[in-house]
């Protein structure tokens, strides 16, 4: 299984202000994806973090808002913009494995937006 | 677009005993997995158990087996000799086999809670 990383592991931040989250993976990973987890709910997949091109972002989420990179095939960021109480969340990241019904998670950021 | 539902919003059971979770979805996919995935409050996402929609056999792993029943698009997951580290949230999820992608749809999860 991949082992991957997130910084920061939590933060708490001033509306108006925006965030990088980074994901990290100890192998080359062809499929990264980002979900964010609000408060007592259940994951929404934010967009497909694609090597090379633009993100892939799913209905109801937007590249301005959720910027993401993507330069190699173990490392990815988010960025949460302009943020609001509304963002607070936990953002995950998490790659396909080498099987195609292989999919690892990130240990998560939770973030704050006072 | 699929979706999964997750009735059972809490759920608790004595140590040692069986729990049952349920989750049903609603795909026109003939191809795709399911999968169980365990949330402790380090919030780290586990999986617990996966199952390939071709398979007719349930899935088993040690103490957890699913009930798959195709026809009927459920997918339920057993927990058998429960042990004070099953407490966590479970989530249900779905990913369709199409090309590349690889997204998965979550149920909206049931908060399970052995009881000492």
């Amino acid at each position: 299984s991949a082992v991957i990383s997130q910084k920061p592991s939590r933060d708490i931040c001033q509306r108006g202000t925006s965030l990088t989250i980074q994901c990290q993976v100890d192998s080359q990973v062809t499929m990264m994806f980002w979900y964010r987890q609000q408060p007592g709910q259940s994951l929404t997949l934010i967009a497909t973090a694609n090597q090379g091109s633009e993100a892939t972002y799913e209905s109801g989420f937007v590249i301005d808002k959720f910027p993401i990179s993507r330069p190699n095939l173990t490392f990815s960021t988010l960025t949460v913009s302009n943020m609001s109480p509304e963002d607070s969340s936990i953002y995950l990241c998490s790659v396909g494995g080498r099987a195609v019904n292989e999919q690892f998670f990130g240990p998560g950021t939770r973030l704050t937006v006072l | 677009a699929q979706t999964v539902t997750q009735s059972q919003p809490e759920m608790s059971v004595q140590e040692a005993e069986t729990v049952t979770l349920s989750c049903t979805y609603d795909t026109s996919e003939n191809n795709y997995y399911l999968f169980w995935y365990k949330q402790p409050p380090s919030r780290q996402m586990i999986l617990v158990i996966r199952q390939e929609a071709y398979k007719q056999q349930n899935a088993t792993e040690n103490r957890f087996s699913v009930n798959f029943q195709k026809a009927a698009k459920s997918f339920s997951l057993k927990i058998s000799d429960s042990q004070l580290g099953d407490t966590a949230m479970y989530f249900c999820a779905f990913m369709r086999v199409s090309g590349s992608a690889r997204q998965l749809t979550f149920g909206s999860g049931t908060q399970l809670t052995v009881l000492p």
